[in-house]
């Protein structure tokens, strides 16, 4: 089964920047993109943005936009989201996952890693 | 955007009960629904897709159904491990966005 590890996270101030990684020990069959969803403290889920596996195409939730990259190295199996101007509103936890966009599921997803925006 | 509204946002039921949770969609979404479930400081994982297909490894008594805008996860027989919050997503269109949860506690 494949799994996806993330790492990057920790704590940043308002303004600032972080770069988040995440590493696939394989490939998730039937998908097409790559994601990250995140969750803020006691939240819900939120979609983030998704990147087609080739890199082609990309897609942001609005909140982010000109602010966050999603950028993949195929090579190296790894999916990364460039994070700017860091908010408050940004601290959660960060998922990376496998998105299939002919079926509209997310599978499987990392452990998370932690962002938490404070002064 | 699409606006998704899960209910009840809490529930609390018994070991065998049968629970229906609901999703309404604020516009036509066709199949493109999903459903998590997510244990406390775990990740979510994927049940259900295209609002009715069971994905490998999931146990039967978890079906979806749909019916217009309206989806629907039911858990026939609830065992232990089945508490915990759901969630459920459209895939029509950017951006994909996911209801609110619901928690499934133990009476």
């Amino acid at each position: 089964e494949v799994q996806l590890v993330e790492s990057g996270g920790g704590l940043v101030q308002p303004g600032g920047s972080l770069r988040l990684s995440c590493a696939s020990s394989g490939f998730r069959s039937g998908s097409d993109y790559m994601s990250w969803v995140r969750q803020a403290p006691g939240k819900g889920l939120e979609w983030v943005a998704n990147i087609k596996q080739d890199g082609s195409a990309t897609f942001y939730v609005d909140s982010v936009k000109g602010r966050f990259t999603i950028s993949r190295d195929t090579a190296k199996n790894s999916l990364y989201l460039q994070m700017n101007s860091l908010r408050a509103e940004d601290t959660a936890v960060y998922y990376c996952v496998y998105y299939s966009s002919t079926l509209g599921w997310f599978d499987p997803w990392g452990q998370g890693t932690l962002v938490a925006v404070s002064s | 955007d699409i606006q998704m509204t899960q209910s009840p946002s809490s529930v609390s039921a018994s070991v065998g009960d049968r629970v229906t949770i609901t999703c309404r969609a604020s516009q036509g979404i066709r199949s493109w629904l999903g459903w998590y479930q997510q244990k406390p400081g775990k990740a979510p994982k994927l049940l259900i897709y295209a609002a009715s297909t069971l994905q490998s490894g999931v146990p039967s008594r978890f079906s979806g159904s749909e019916s217009g805008t309206d989806f629907t996860l039911t858990i026939s027989s609830l065992q232990p491990e089945d508490f915990a919050t759901y969630y459920c997503q459209q895939a029509n269109s950017y951006p994909i966005t996911f209801g609110q949860g619901t928690r499934l506690e133990i009476k």
